[in-house]
């Protein structure tokens, strides 16, 4: 299995900040890499996939960079309903795995 | 629009198995594999297995191979995931999600079924 390490575990920020969350992999994955975005009782919602393609209706503060084994999640312009916990997932196989999660609080 | 609809919560006995289903409505089943994925309490994200409608066939995580079957019912688009001889670390929220282009980004997500094991 490919282990993705997310760092930090925990980020503050206030509204309005703009933050950066990383996700590496211990080998290369190419840009078969996604991010999920969850909230507390809800299930993960998938905002971003091959490493930079924004999902429909996803709004555009939301951004995706990177390759090989290095990635970066950034969200501009912080909303109070962007306060979640973020995973990011590969698929560069079909043994998919994710990383341990982010949260972002206030 | 398609939706992955999940069974109720289970409370489950240590050593006893657990079945959990996912009604797919709103859309053509077999054109796009489910995969499952589980959350322990206040863990993170771990994939389970998929099941694949095109080859009518299943595979696994390696932590969960002869553990966990995967199955389906084309006739009502339900998925159903069993997993057995359950120990208290299975406690659990389970999630189907659609892998629409297996392997691939999973798209849309069940709303998850608990599941807990206790004597």
């Amino acid at each position: 299995d490919i282990q993705m390490t997310q760092s930090p575990s925990t980020l503050s920020a206030s509204v309005g900040d703009r933050v950066t969350i990383t996700c590496r992999a211990r080998q290369s994955i190419s840009n078969w890499l996604a991010w999920y975005q969850q909230k507390p009782g809800k299930a993960p919602k998938l905002l971003i996939y091959k490493a930079s393609s924004l999902e429909n209706g996803v709004p555009s503060r939301f951004s995706g960079s990177g390759s090989g084994t290095e990635f970066t999640l950034t969200i501009t312009n912080l909303q109070p309903e962007d306060f979640a916990t973020y995973y990011c997932q590969q698929y560069n196989t079909y043994w998919y795995t994710f990383g341990q999660g982010t949260k972002v609080e206030i | 629009q398609v939706q992955l609809v999940q069974s109720g919560a289970e409370v489950k006995k240590p050593g006893s198995s657990v079945k959990v289903s996912c009604k797919a409505s709103g859309g053509t089943f077999s054109r796009y594999t489910i995969s499952w994925v589980r959350q322990a309490p206040g863990e993170g994200l771990e994939w389970m297995g998929r099941f694949i409608p095109s080859l009518d066939s299943a595979n696994y995580e390696q932590n969960f191979q002869g553990r966990a079957t995967i199955t389906a019912d084309k006739s009502t688009s339900t998925v159903y995931m069993e997993l057995s001889s359950l120990r208290s670390e299975d406690t659990a929220i389970y999630y189907c999600a659609r892998d629409l282009r297996s392997p691939g980004p999973l798209d849309m997500w069940g709303q998850g079924t608990m599941v807990t094991v206790s004597s």
